[in-house]
């Protein structure tokens, strides 16, 4: 099976800071790729799909990137409310294995 | 509005049964594939299985193999779980969540605590 690893595993940035989080999957997957973000005491939410398409209502400050094995997330400009784990995931076919997550918070 | 409200869970015994419930609103069900995803106490998040939108083809993850069934009943915009041989590591709360037609899981349940413990 592919395995999803992420990097950070966390991440403490300012308001206003370039955040850049790093996915990579052990096989190649195309651009099936996607990101979620995870507030505390949440339900997951889709931000990101097909490596690097924003789902509808997402702010622009989120956007995606890469293809194959290596994937990131970019935060152009962290906000307050950006607080929240981030989660990649394979989707390309089962299993539809998860990132281990990555932490950010503010600094 | 597309609603997903997960139900059964409760606190069960190691090596006990539990059936879990989704039921589904505000979209067409019957033309969607279908997960369920957990989330161990302070753990990240883990696919567990999928089904397809007819129930034909169905999908899990190595952890539950064996011991889980996923199912649905599109007369009643329901999915299920259904969770035997129950250990203390599926300790977690479990998500419903739909697939979209074109993008990954683009709605999400608020979950359903399943605790295994003696």
């Amino acid at each position: 099976d592919i395995q999803m690893t992420q990097s950070p595993s966390s991440l403490s940035a300012s308001v206003g800071d370039r955040v850049t989080i790093t996915c990579r999957a052990s096989q190649g997957i195309s651009n099936y790729l996607a990101w979620y973000q995870q507030k505390p005491g949440k339900v997951p939410k889709l931000l990101i799909y097909a490596a690097s398409t924003l789902q509808s209502g997402v702010p622009s400050r989120f956007s995606g990137s890469g293809s194959g094995t290596d994937f990131t997330l970019t935060i152009s400009s962290l906000q307050p409310e950006d607080v929240a784990t981030y989660y990649c995931q394979k989707y390309n076919s089962a299993p539809f294995t998860f990132g281990p997550g990555t932490k950010v918070d503010i600094k | 509005e597309v609603q997903l409200v997960e139900s059964g869970g409760v606190v069960v015994q190691p090596g006990g049964s539990l059936r879990l419930s989704c039921a589904a609103s505000g979209f067409t069900f019957d033309d969607y594939a279908m997960h369920w995803v957990r989330q161990a106490p302070g753990k990240g998040l883990e696919w567990v299985s999928l089904i397809s939108w007819d129930g034909g083809s169905t999908y899990y993850a190595d952890s539950v193999k064996g011991r889980f069934t996923i199912s649905r009943d599109n007369s009643k915009n329901s999915l299920y779980l259904q969770m035997n041989s129950l250990r203390a590591e599926d300790t977690a709360l479990y998500y419903c969540a739909k697939e979209g037609r074109t993008v990954p899981f683009d709605y999400w349940g608020q979950g359903t605590l399943v605790t295994v413990s003696s």
